[in-house]
């Protein structure tokens, strides 16, 4: 069976420290990898995609980026993180490249910026 | 992009059966209606996913109409632990796996 990993689970930072979120998938190869961020509780905001190993797609442009150093690997990070960055952030992957997608999130990596 | 609109919150009452529906205008003819549960502080959970008409499974039901420009999912005798944000996606085939989350619906689910 497939099985998703994220860490760290939880992270305080100080404002313009670097940040690295990892997550791994393991029991299935080429996956679509996500990450997304969820503030105040509501609303997820894809940062990221990937559908393949040299194929990253930022839906938003700011101070974070996103590698994928393996097939089932899917890295976030910051060089310098800001206070708006605080947030839960989530990892997910999915086998199909859209259409009948059903996505499987990671428990979360809940970041908070002091 | 098939954008998706949801009713911000709702309320019900333990036993009840409660329907959130999303209306997605433009979904394209590939895409798939999919939604998932959310709890505080996880991550989303999917609860089913449908095409076309009726969709059941052991958790709740899915009725999609002729047009599919919108979607209801149906959840039977509501619980307490039903309370959750419910997001309806709809996959783009267009956009290569970009899948982008509305702001879903809160439930609230009251004894």
């Amino acid at each position: 069976s497939q099985t998703i990993h994220q860490w760290p689970a939880t992270l305080v930072q100080p404002v313009g420290s670097p940040l690295s979120l990892e997550c791994t998938v393991e029991g299935t190869s080429n996956p679509n990898l996500y990450w997304y961020r969820q503030a105040a509780g509501r609303g997820l905001q894809l940062l990221f995609y990937s559908i393949g190993i040299d194929q990253i797609s930022s839906e938003v442009p700011q101070n974070l980026s996103a590698s994928r150093p393996q097939d089932r690997q899917f890295i976030l990070s910051s060089k310098k993180l800001l206070l708006s960055d605080s947030g839960f952030y989530l990892c997910a992957w999915s086998r199909e490249p859209s259409g009948a997608n059903v996505l499987t999130f990671g428990a979360g990596s809940r970041l908070t910026v002091l | 992009l098939a954008k998706t609109t949801q009713p911000i919150s709702m309320d019900s009452y333990e036993g009840q059966e409660v329907n959130i529906t999303c209306s997605h205008n433009n979904i394209a003819t590939n895409d798939y209606i999919t939604w998932y549960q959310q709890f505080p502080s996880q991550g989303p959970r999917f609860i089913i996913q449908g095409y076309k008409t009726k969709v059941t499974n052991e958790v709740a039901s899915l009725f999609i109409p002729a047009d599919r420009k919108s979607s209801t999912l149906s959840l039977p005798r509501v619980s307490l632990s039903d309370t959750a944000v419910y997001y309806c996606l709809v996959g783009d085939t267009n956009q290569g796996g970009k899948l982008i989350f509305g702001q879903g619906t809160e439930l609230s689910v009251k004894p």
